[in-house]
């Protein structure tokens, strides 16, 4: 099974649409990532959680909200989807000290198409 | 604020060619640097990391990087390359202070895309 899982792979919705994505891993990490990918810019960080009751916003976070409802377990919501957030969705995990912090471990991705 | 440039969106090269992608970053204090690489359809694979010391770091799959104060660049070598390197690769960065104590985000470039022709 993957360290970090994230559910679904695929999702096709709608204008206006609420939608969740998420992301569970099993590496006992306490921080987590939530990015966008779109062709041409790289990754971009949208919120990440440095641990259950710390959380913060990215470069990218408008139109997003995230929950962490464990320790293993960190949500992205999409309060009323729009087509611009059609991309794909990594979320990452990572130690809490020292230099090893910066090693991030990602899912493989949701692919997330607004219509 | 930080920020990565790898000035190649696209690179084309034959199997066994030898192959260098760019980075390029910005930062004023300590920069931890990163290779990932994502195959079609997987999420991204730490390749190879520098923190610090020896300037030339060896990753898996045959890669090597160079981390170059000078100019600050970490550029992505390998010697001979398989059909199976062919993804995308990106540089990231992430950040200290001046003491070395690190914030643990990271800064992506925009990714360059690897193709391999037999």
């Amino acid at each position: 099974d993957a360290d970090v899982t994230q559910t679904p792979r695929n999702r096709i919705t709608k204008t206006g649409k609420r939608i969740m994505l998420e992301c569970s891993q099993t590496k006992g990490h306490d921080r987590m990532y939530w990015y966008r990918q779109d062709p041409g810019l790289g990754l971009r960080l949208i919120y990440y959680s440095f641990d259950v009751k710390d959380i913060n916003k990215g470069e990218i976070s408008d139109g997003y909200s995230v929950s962490r409802q464990a320790q293993a377990k960190f949500s992205l919501s999409l309060e009323s989807a729009i087509p611009n957030q059609t991309a794909l969705y990594f979320c990452a995990t990572s130690e809490t000290s020292g230099p090893a912090k910066n090693i991030q471990y990602f899912g493989a991705g949701t692919r997330l198409s607004v219509l | 604020a930080q920020s990565v440039t790898q000035p190649d969106i696209h690179i084309t090269v034959s199997e066994g060619a030898s192959l260098e992608l760019r980075c390029n970053y910005s930062y004023g204090a300590t920069p931890y640097l990163f290779w990932y690489v994502q195959s079609p359809g997987q999420g991204l694979q730490l390749l190879l990391k520098y923190f610090s010391g020896d300037t030339l770091v060896q990753g898996i799959k045959g890669f090597e990087a160079e981390f170059k104060r000078s100019q600050s660049s970490f550029n992505l070598r390998k010697p001979s390359v398989h059909w199976s390197d062919a993804a995308e690769y990106f540089c990231a960065v992430g950040s200290a202070n001046a003491g070395g104590t690190s914030y643990g985000k990271l800064t992506f470039g925009q990714g360059t895309i690897l193709t391999v022709h037999p």
